[in-house]
């Protein structure tokens, strides 16, 4: 599997807590892209970060990227309820285009 | 602009039947993929097709599933013949360009009974 074990497959919050949900992976890779799925929908892309960017921030989000432990990591600060949906962490094999996709992580965040 | 059009929504299957799944990608996409999603096993590629042409195949399913680009504005999937262990969320998605973003329909619901 391109991917390691994903923190907190679910957890629980209230509106206008923040949280942190990370994913590693196995092999090189010098994109990741990080994406919601609310229920009943596709995945959405919400953030893509490059390895020459660290750090990427939209909004109320913010990921990380550190290629030397193979990890990365998605912030959602003030969150609110519509922010519940699960979260996927996913890149490309390199030299492919196909996505491939980590666990994901299930946010419930209750008014 | 529309997006990813998925047909139908939803699905209920005899076993051993042959289903067809359709799929519209954003218009001027060159790249196509399809996707089986479970909660056991997550997103798994199936197939991934640029420009009408099969790229990559999920190795785990080649035996019944077959996937099909008629044009670059039309994909199928089929299943032939179905298994209960089939039940799952059937998902297209297409992308254009070098970013690799990938734009999702809204899934098939497919039920082997």
């Amino acid at each position: 599997s391109q991917w390691g074990e994903e923190n907190l497959q679910a957890l629980s919050i209230q509106e206008g807590e923040d949280v942190t949900m990370n994913c590693s992976y196995k092999t090189y890779t010098t994109v990741v892209q990080w994406y919601r799925q609310k229920s009943g929908k596709g995945p959405a892309l919400i953030i893509l970060i490059r390895s020459n960017e660290r750090e990427k921030r939209s909004g109320r989000l913010r990921a990380t990227l550190d290629t030397s432990s193979q990890s990365s990591s998605l912030s959602i600060t003030g969150t609110l309820a519509t922010d519940t949906a699960v979260y996927f962490c996913a890149t490309a094999l390199q030299g492919g285009r196909a996505l491939i996709f980590g666990t994901g992580t299930t946010v419930s965040v209750s008014p | 602009d529309a997006g990813v059009t998925q047909t139908p929504r939803h699905e209920v299957a005899e076993k051993g039947q042959t289903i067809i799944l359709k799929c519209e990608p954003v218009s001027g996409h060159n790249d196509l993929f399809w996707y089986r999603q479970t909660k056991i096993q997550g997103l798994e590629l199936l197939s991934y097709f640029r420009s009408k042409s099969l790229m990559e195949d999920g190795g785990a399913f080649k035996d019944r599933f077959k996937a099909e680009m008629l044009n670059s504005s039309f994909s199928t999937l089929k299943i032939q013949p179905t298994e209960p262990k089939d039940s799952a969320v059937y998902l297209c998605a297409s992308s254009f360009g070098d970013t690799g973003q990938l734009y999702f329909g809204e899934g098939s619901k497919l039920t082997v009974l």
